[in-house]
């Protein structure tokens, strides 16, 4: 069975940093490309950052330069790093990775981000 | 950058009827550059791949369940709804290139 599951969330303060974490088990086989996703209270899904497996990096245009998307396909390894945290930051982010489908078709069940003084 | 349009924003049915979403890109996608994905998510869950490729079915997913394309219109279709089919549905478009991922703004279906 396959397991992800995300850790790290928690409050922070407007400007500030967080690093969320993401680790998937149950398979092992090597992913082209693993992603961020998040949901902001009551909002729709909004996508975040890719990683590719030849270690390209993509991200949506309001995170770019303030987040930074790292991990480890092989061990199946996802991280965000969010600097410059602001209040619309506030959201579940979810990790997921592509199965046989090439889509997003595994997901952890989230770790809520809050921004907040 | 290509805005998708889900509709409509609710859908009122009783289980047993036919649901039709559309899901609208802002501009004509290339099937070879870009591929179409359906979700499905309910309250205090992750999302769930039903579809991706535009009408391919995710693995364990319902016949129940299709999609197809018709200009720049995407549709998702559910033939007979069940009761653990209401729920929130998202389109999501994947650009191979540059990659990015776009989301439609979601349809909720609910029980009449």
């Amino acid at each position: 069975e396959v397991q992800v599951v995300e850790s790290g969330g928690g409050l922070v303060q407007p400007g500030g940093s967080l690093r969320v974490s993401c680790a998937a088990s149950g398979f092992i086989v090597t992913r082209n490309y693993m992603s961020w996703v998040r949901q902001a209270p009551g909002k729709g899904l909004e996508w975040v950052s890719t990683i590719f497996s030849d270690g390209g990096t993509y991200y949506a245009d309001s995170m770019r330069g303030r987040f930074t998307i790292s991990g480890d396909n092989s061990k199946s390894t996802l991280f965000l790093q969010m600097d410059s945290l602001r209040v619309d930051d506030t959201a579940v982010y979810y990790c997921t990775f592509p199965g046989g489908s090439d889509a997003f078709d595994f997901w952890g069940q989230g770790t809520l981000v809050t921004v907040s003084s | 950058e290509i805005v998708l349009t889900q509709s409509p924003a609710t859908l009122s049915l009783s289980p047993g009827e036919r649901a039709t979403l559309s899901c609208r890109a802002s501009q004509s996608v290339s099937t070879n550059l870009a591929y179409l994905a359906w979700f499905q998510q309910k309250p205090g869950q992750a999302p769930r791949l039903l579809i991706y490729d535009t009408s391919d079915r995710a693995t364990g997913i319902p016949a129940r369940f299709s999609g197809s394309l018709s200009g720049t219109d995407f549709t998702l279709t559910i033939s007979t709804l069940e009761p653990e089919d209401f729920a929130v549905y998202y389109c999501q478009l994947r650009i191979i290139w540059p990659p990015t991922w776009t989301f439609g703004q979601g349809t909720k279906v609910e029980i009449k």
